[in-house]
């Protein structure tokens, strides 16, 4: 079975802490995501990556790093969390667009 | 990958047909235009795509028009379990391609 997970589904986080998201796929899926989702505001890409060590900015990348040491592994990084970075992130994998998988999402709160 | 535009709601009638639009009048000539939609707070799911004839599965119907600026996702008997988010994507079918969701249609099937 099709699995995408991600290390936490809920977290909260004081202003200033750095942060990880880890997202785990098993598909041997090339391509990994990572989105926050908002009201109002939709689905949002902040990075994703085709291959190890190779990454590409999404639309909104500000604030964020990321790391894939391994195929299976994405990592999200906060540097300083903020207020503003309160959201929902979601983590996705893919061979193509049509095979997209999606991990449960973690709902991040920075107090 | 093209701009898509959508409306950002709808309503239809259970057992009526859902018929979603999506301009992408910036499409080029190898971009496919997706359509996914999200339920609740769970990761979009992959419905149909297509290039530039019309397509349908178990799902759903996609009609392109001829000039391919515009598409429309029809769903040929909405349920209640239809409620969800609709999002239109261009891009390009291989794989390497990001995948950017945007706001979409917020689909409510009313009893």
């Amino acid at each position: 079975d099709v699995k995408v997970t991600q290390s936490s589904r809920y977290l909260v986080k004081r202003t200033g802490e750095k942060v990880f998201l880890e997202c785990v796929q098993d598909m041997d899926h090339e391509n990994m995501f990572w989105y926050r989702q908002d009201p109002g505001l939709g689905l949002r890409l902040i990075y994703f990556s085709y291959d190890v060590k190779m990454k590409e900015k999404g639309d909104i990348p500000e604030g964020y790093s990321v790391s894939r040491e391994k195929k299976e592994r994405f990592s999200l990084i906060l540097e300083s969390a903020s207020t503003n970075q309160t959201s929902m992130y979601l983590c996705a994998s893919n061979f193509t667009p049509d095979e997209q998988y999606f991990g449960p999402g973690t709902r991040l709160t920075v107090t | 990958d093209a701009k898509t535009t959508q409306p950002p709601s709808m309503d239809c009638a259970e057992g009526r047909a859902a018929n979603l639009p999506c301009n992408h009048s910036t499409i080029s000539g190898n971009e496919y235009v997706y359509w996914y939609r999200q339920i609740h707070s769970q990761g979009p799911q992959y419905i149909i795509h297509g290039l530039k004839n019309n397509e349908t599965n178990e799902m759903a119907s996609l009609i392109i028009t001829e000039d391919r600026k515009s598409s429309t996702l029809i769903l040929p008997h909405a349920t209640l379990r239809d409620t969800a988010v609709y999002y239109c994507i261009a891009t390009f079918s291989g794989g390497y391609q990001k995948v950017t969701f945007g706001i979409g249609t917020k689909l409510q099937v009313i009893p």
